[in-house]
């Protein structure tokens, strides 16, 4: 079975600072994992994907996350926040056409 | 935008109404689905088609009746929704079986449902 946790439902970050999105995910074998953006009344983008080239993943927009099998963690990260970085961002493991959405968490900027 | 359409991006409803929503991709991707996102809950997967078949049926309503005439093409047809079904629908692409096993879907903009 599989199955994605996201730990935080809001963060707050003032512009300029890291940001941190907590995932945590369980599956029976190597999954494919994702983070997509979504931004007020628009679709999902993809962000970044999990290859098993590598564990650090480089995404879009400066945002980076690393696949970490021990503890089954895949944390979005990125050094410094921007305004227009404001949006609900989703986790997801997916198995061929099956896909795992977490409940997403809300990013706030703060100026 | 991406290579993921959808119209009509806002519609507004009476509960008696028949409406189609339409879904179109020009990515060459082999499967479709439809999702639900209401305010405050989770991303609700309500269908999905693989090579045109309809692979998954999540318990969803019969008032919602999806089609998928080819692989480019998907639509949701709706008939006596409730004001429950009011949410944003999100229609994804993805293609089953890359060569590099990475399948990631792809949105479109969603079409914000309203129903009076």
């Amino acid at each position: 079975a599989q199955s994605v946790t996201q730990l935080d439902s809001h963060v707050s970050v003032s512009e300029g600072t890291p940001v941190l999105l907590r995932c945590n995910y369980s599956s029976s074998y190597s999954p494919s994992l994702f983070w997509y953006v979504q931004h007020p009344n628009k679709g999902l983008q993809l962000l970044l994907k999990y290859t098993s080239a590598a564990t650090l993943v480089k995404g879009i927009n400066g945002f980076e996350a690393e696949f970490k099998k021990s503890e089954t963690s895949f944390h979005l990260t990125k050094p410094s926040a921007h305004m227009s970085d404001a949006a609900e961002y989703f986790c997801v493991v997916s198995n061929g056409n099956q896909f795992y959405f977490g409940t997403g968490t809300s990013l706030t900027v703060i100026p | 935008e991406t290579g993921v359409t959808q119209t009509p991006r806002h519609l507004v409803m009476g509960m008696t109404n028949k409406k189609s929503l339409k879904c179109e991709q020009h990515l060459g991707h082999n499967a479709m689905y439809w999702y639900k996102q209401s305010a405050k809950k989770p991303l609700e997967l309500m269908f999905v088609y693989s090579l045109e078949e309809r692979v998954e049926n999540n318990s969803v309503p019969s008032r919602f009746s999806p089609e998928c005439p080819n692989s480019s093409h998907l639509f949701l047809h709706l008939h006596t929704l409730q004001p429950e079904d009011s949410a944003l629908y999100l229609c994804a692409s993805s293609q089953s079986s890359s060569p590099s096993g990475i399948n990631e879907q792809f949105f479109g903009p969603g079409t914000r449902l309203t129903v009076l």
